[in-house]
């Protein structure tokens, strides 16, 4: 079974700080990663996504993702945070060895954001 | 472009009375269709997801059903009402070539009193 583990129910940064979100992950295969954010009363918008090649992700608005095989982290980070960044962050697995073609993703809980002014 | 649709997007029901949402996905064919459940502004609970016309998996018991008569329409429906069916709910879609990540539709707020 896939899971993932967002340990950080909220995360306060100051503005103009590097930010990191913090992700762990399961998979008994080869993992597929992803990040998407939620604004409030939105849907959830994609971010980034790991799935083969380099380990550093690059995505929208400036962010990046580490994927850590060893550690079994997909880390999201942010050299400069912004006051628009505040928002609910998710992380998401998906198993290579599960789902027989559903394409199902397993988020974490979400950690909220806070970029102080 | 792909995009998605969700409609309503707010709904206040009372307990007892029938549900149906729906979601279109324009743009592309043959998509993995699926349907989240979020309460209280946090995790997601995958409800049920599709992979064809008519073709409906569950993931949890309840008092919800799924159908998905036409390739690009995902209904997500119930006789009766639950005061624990409030939430966010959200349609998502996937398209099977490789690049894994889905997409949301904007949501609808359900509020059961």
């Amino acid at each position: 079974a896939q899971s993932v583990a967002q340990p950080e129910d909220q995360v306060n940064v100051a503005e103009g700080n590097p930010l990191t979100v913090k992700c762990t992950y399961s998979v008994s295969g080869n993992p597929y990663l992803f990040w998407y954010v939620q604004y409030p009363n939105r849907g959830l918008q994609f971010l980034l996504k790991y799935i083969t090649g380099d380990n550093l992700v690059k995505g929208s608005y400036g962010f990046e993702a580490e994927f850590n095989k060893s550690q079994t982290s997909f880390h999201l980070k942010k050299p400069s945070a912004l006051v628009s960044d505040s928002a609910l962050y998710f992380c998401a697995v998906r198993d290579t060895n599960s789902g027989a073609g559903s394409y199902q993703l397993t988020f974490g809980k979400g950690t909220k954001l806070s970029v102080i002014p | 472009s792909q995009t998605i649709h969700q409609w309503p997007a707010t709904l206040v029901q009372p307990v007892g009375s029938p549900l149906s949402l729906e979601c279109t996905v324009e743009g592309t064919s043959n998509p993995n269709l699926y349907w989240y459940r979020q309460a209280a502004g946090r995790g997601l609970q995958l409800l049920f997801y599709s992979v064809g016309i008519g073709q409906i998996s569950s993931e949890v018991p309840q008092n919800l059903s799924a159908s998905r008569p036409q390739d690009r329409q995902f209904i997500l429906s119930s006789k009766k009402l639950l005061l624990s069916d409030s939430g966010f709910y959200l349609c998502a879609w996937v398209l099977i070539d490789g690049s894994n990540e889905q997409f949301f539709g904007p949501g609808t707020r359900l509020t059961v009193l």
